[in-house]
């Protein structure tokens, strides 16, 4: 089974801290992507990746940045975290499209408070 | 226009009745499409894939209108399990591979 992990389920951060959420994931998968999910908003793209070192603006990147240093891990990072940024995050990875019609698999999920 | 259309519901139906949604998309290049399902505080989950010729999976059906860039999904003898909040996905189209969630539609299947 593909399974995408996201390192924590619940986080709790102060206002002006610099916030670090990390995605493992174990099927060698090119793609990896960041949503948040908010009530009445859906999931939200803020960032995704094709390839190692690449990366790609989602929809809500401002104050979001990403790393994927390595094939298999992919790190938001919220430069300094504000209250509007409390939310369910959620990562999923996927085989690259030309492989076929493959769907996501997602991590499940940290819900982020910022205080 | 948004790049994925639901009705947002939520759908309240008698157990054993049929239902369905409705998902529009802006972009005609999309390639990939599926329907998602979400429990409530979990993670969405691959509830099927749709396919042009349209795809069932026993009690569900998808269909996919290109033309009318459209998705639907059917739910036919609704089961007290089948309440979640179902989401239509739409993937790729021109040249990059974004994975983009319609804000999903809620269902209650009501004893």
């Amino acid at each position: 089974d593909v399974k995408v992990t996201q390192s924590s389920r619940y986080l709790v951060k102060r206002t002006g801290e610099k916030v670090f959420l990390e995605c493992v994931q174990d099927m060698d998968h090119e793609n990896m992507f960041w949503y948040r999910q908010d009530p009445g908003l859906g999931l939200r793209l803020i960032y995704f990746s094709y390839d190692v070192k690449m990366k790609e603006k989602g929809d809500i990147p401002e104050g979001y940045s990403v790393s994927r240093e390595k094939k298999e891990r992919f790190s938001l990072i919220l430069e300094s975290a504000s209250t509007n940024q409390t939310s369910m995050y959620l990562c999923a990875s996927s085989p690259s499209l030309s492989q076929g019609n493959t769907e996501a698999f997602f991590g499940q999920g940290t819900r982020l408070t910022v205080v | 226009r948004k790049e994925v259309e639901q009705d947002p519901g939520p759908f309240n139906v008698p157990e054993g009745a049929t239902v369905a949604f409705n998902c529009t998309y802006s972009n005609s290049a999309s390639q990939s499409f599926f329907w998602y399902r979400q429990d409530c505080r979990k993670e969405p989950k691959l509830l099927m894939s749709v396919y042009s010729s349209g795809n069932e999976d026993g009690r569900f059906t998808a269909q996919l209108n290109r033309a009318s860039q459209y998705i639907s999904l059917l739910i036919r003898d609704s089961k007290l399990s089948d309440s979640a909040t179902y989401l239509c996905v739409v993937r790729g189209g021109g040249r990059d591979d974004k994975i983009i969630f319609g804000k999903g539609t809620r269902l209650h299947i009501l004893p």
